[in-house]
C-alpha cells in the first residue's frame, strides 16, 4: 500500500511568487491534515479536511494561504504571495479515523 | 490551551547507553499520546503510540508509558544503537483538540559508535 506522498520535495522561490504544494493522502483516508516546521521549531497544525470539507482551519496563518481539496482525494495548498516567513518543511498527513496519522516526507519551501 | 513539553536535546550518546527523552502534556480531556521519529532526509514515522493512561507503547525496542498523574509519556530505550540517530517528536491528540496533533519541539539524538 502506498503512502503519504508530497511533492514537490523541494521548492525555491523568491519573495512574491506563488507556490502551491500537493499532498496524496493514502487511498481511502477521509481525513487529510496540513502540518509545517519553521526554523526548527515545533511542528504546527494548520487544517483538517474531512473528505472535501474543511473541518478545522484553526492553524491557517493568515489569508495567504489557500488548501482545497476537490473530490476528497489530494489535496493542494497555495501560498500567494509568499514572504520570507513561510520557509520551512510542510508536511500533509492522512488517517482513517483521528487517531494514527500517517505523515509523508514533507516539502521543504524556501523563500528568498 | 493544550501543549506538549519535550526535553530540550541535542542529546549524544555512546551506542548501548541508556535512553530517556523527557515529554510532558497538558492534562485537558483525554488524549492519546504519540512519538514520531524523523530519520536523516526522510519524513516522519510513527514510533509508537498509547491511548489511555497506564498504557505502554512499544516498537523497536523503545518504550513510552502513559501515566496519568504525572502528565507524561517519557520515551525509553535500554541500549541505543548508531541508527537510532534521529529527531524524536511527542504529540498528543484529542481532549479539545480533537483530530490535529500538538507537538513537542523536536529532540535530536545522535548516537557515536
Amino acid at each position: 500500500e502506498a503512502g503519504v506522498t508530497q511533492f514537490p520535495s523541494h521548492s525555491v522561490i523568491e519573495k512574491g511568487q506563488t507556490v502551491t504544494l500537493r499532498c496524496d493522502p493514502i487511498s481511502g483516508h477521509d481525513n487529510l491534515y496540513w502540518y509545517r516546521r519553521v526554523m526548527g521549531k515545533e511542528i504546527k497544525f494548520l487544517l483538517h479536511f474531512v473528505k472535501e470539507s474543511k473541518q478545522d482551519e484553526s492553524g491557517m496563518p493568515n489569508n495567504r494561504f489557500l488548501a482545497e481539496r476537490t473530490g476528497g482525494t489530494y489535496s493542494t495548498l497555495k501560498v500567494q504571495p509568499a514572504e520570507l516567513e513561510d520557509s520551512g518543511v510542510y508536511f500533509c498527513a492522512s488517517s482513517q479515523n483521528t487517531d494514527t496519522q500517517y505523515f509523508g516526507p514533507g516539502t521543504r519551501l524556501t523563500v528568498l | 490551551g493544550n501543549s506538549v513539553t519535550q526535553m530540550e536535546g541535542p542529546v549524544t550518546l555512546s551506542e548501548e547507553a541508556f535512553l530517556t527523552i523527557n515529554c510532558t502534556y497538558t492534562a485537558t480531556g483525554y488524549p492519546s499520546l504519540f512519538w514520531y521519529v524523523q530519520y536523516p532526509g526522510e519524513g516522519l514515522q510513527l514510533l509508537l503510540k498509547a491511548t489511555k493512561a497506564d498504557d505502554k507503547g512499544s516498537n523497536k525496542g523503545f518504550e513510552a508509558t502513559y501515566r496519568k498523574e504525572t502528565t507524561s509519556f517519557h520515551l525509553e530505550k535500554g541500549s541505543v544503537q548508531v541508527s537510532d540517530s534521529a529527531v524524536y517528536f511527542c504529540a498528543r491528540a484529542g481532549g479539545t483538540s480533537y483530530g490535529k496533533l500538538t507537538f513537542g519541539q523536536g529532540t535530536i539524538l545522535t548516537v557515536h559508535p
